[in-house]
């Protein structure tokens, strides 16, 4: 069972380049998030999504764009990315189970620099 | 934007102490509250998802207990042991997209 998985694990982006992360999940989870993990500041959502079609900023929204256009993905674009980009981004998968919303699952994570 | 805060930032454990540490929360609008084990140059793993006032949960010698009319959660670990030497974040979970508002975690370190 693969679970949540990212693609690339590794990325050096020059700035103003543009680029997608890439996150699949195989367990049918309704929900998709994605966060970055900077020192000192934890992990911070970005953006996520309840169901195919559907998606919503997150704390940190401002340089990224996300879409959701099946279950199973959830691609993280960086329009024209900057230096202030440079973190580890992580895409997690939840679901919903009875009332309640279960615990996250997170890929591998892509580190990314930018120069 | 909610306000998590957790204390300490760090400790060091001698192997076989227990200790603990404290998760602090809005006490407003509780939904649930998660907790996550993070260990170095891996991704978070889900340890509890908590959403009853007063709960306790416990895996093997982790445990938590749950106040959400303070806003406040525990995470216990018994008898430390060097594989227990991880990040552990807490998280209040809004109903919405599971959307988790992460605190800056507790960085652990059980030394031999």
């Amino acid at each position: 069972n693969a679970g949540v998985t990212q693609t690339p694990k590794f990325q050096v982006l020059k700035t103003g380049q543009s680029m997608t992360l890439q996150c699949a999940q195989d367990m049918n989870h309704e929900y998709m998030s994605w966060y970055r993990q900077d020192p000192g500041m934890g992990l911070r959502l970005i953006h996520y999504s309840v169901g195919a079609g559907i998606t919503d900023q997150g704390e940190v929204p401002n340089g990224y764009n996300v879409s959701r256009s099946t279950t199973e993905d959830f691609p993280l674009r960086l329009l024209s990315a900057a230096p202030s980009q440079t973190s580890v981004y992580f895409c997690a998968s939840s679901y919903l189970t009875g009332l309640r919303n279960t615990e996250a699952f997170f890929g591998q994570g892509t580190r990314l620099t930018v120069v | 934007i909610l306000n998590v805060e957790q204390s300490p930032q760090s400790l060091h454990v001698q192997e076989g102490d227990s200790t603990n540490f404290t998760c602090s929360f809005p006490s407003s609008n509780f939904y649930a509250l998660h907790w996550y084990r993070w260990e170095t140059a891996k991704s978070p793993e889900a340890l509890f998802v908590m959403t009853l006032n007063g709960d306790e949960k416990k895996k093997g010698r982790i445990s938590a207990t749950l106040n959400t009319k303070e806003g406040y959660s525990y995470l216990y670990i018994k008898g430390s042991q060097p594989e227990d030497s991880a990040t552990y974040l807490c998280a209040p979970g809004r109903a919405a997209g599971n959307k988790l508002t992460f605190g800056g975690g507790t960085r652990v370190l059980v030394k031999p």
